[in-house]
């Protein structure tokens, strides 16, 4: 594919589910981004891989949030035991080199825990 | 907590007219990006410009950089209804580190 993908786009989940949130970077993209964005804000940075180490998990905002990239390419966001305040859209961006450059994002996955 | 503060939250401006959005933030930087989202196509880059840079063109666009201010604008001349959507500067927080730090954005709106 020509972008970058995620899946699903929408997800409602019940107060205390556990959720998995999919990412397809670009191919070749060393770099992959997780953000979270509240409705009315600017994205929330959780995590960053390059290829498949975790380099920066910072953002993450509990231990309940857990990403990996095992492989260097797909990615996954999960979040256990969901809380209303994780209702967010969940932003995934991939980027060719290692640090600096510009990113490409996915459409988002809208969470919605009840 | 995020670094950059968009200025002003929401603009309102005819079809024709150029819009003017600012961007202050805390920490020294690398570099400083702008995003443009609308619900159409997302989040989308739209020029990059490196601490050692002042200003950068791009098409319509035209940014300019104060590191002694620690703010950037983003000037879109010849604005069109297409261009409405939420405007973010984004940067790399200077420390050596990974993460995109993303101001709250200014809401552009234009008007045909």
């Amino acid at each position: 594919g020509a972008g970058v993908s995620q899946s699903p786009r929408y997800k409602v989940a019940k107060r205390g589910q556990d959720v998995a949130l999919r990412c397809d970077p670009i191919s070749g993209h060393v770099s992959l981004f997780w953000y979270q964005q509240a409705l009315g804000q600017g994205p929330e940075f959780l995590t960053y891989f390059q290829n498949e180490a975790q380099l920066d998990k910072s953002g993450l905002p509990s231990d309940r949030f857990f990403a990996e990239r095992p492989e260097g390419s797909v990615s996954t966001l999960k979040i256990q035991r969901t809380q209303q305040e994780d209702s967010a859209v969940y932003l995934c961006a991939s980027s060719l080199g290692r640090t600096e450059g510009e990113q490409f994002f996915g459409p988002g996955t809208r969470l919605t825990v009840l | 907590s995020q670094q950059g503060e968009e200025d002003p939250q929401a603009l309102s401006i005819q079809e024709g007219e150029n819009a003017t959005m600012n961007c202050s933030y805390k920490t020294s930087i690398n570099n400083l990006q702008w995003y443009r989202q609308n619900s159409g196509r997302g989040l989308v880059h739209l020029i990059l410009i490196r601490s050692n840079e002042r200003e950068k063109h791009s098409g319509r666009l035209r940014v300019t950089l104060d590191t002694s201010k620690k703010s950037s604008s983003l000037l879109i001349t010849a604005s069109r209804a297409a261009d409405t959507a939420s405007y973010f500067c984004a940067t790399d927080g200077g420390t050596g580190g990974f993460k995109t730090i993303f101001g709250a954005g200014t809401r552009l709106f234009v008007k045909a």
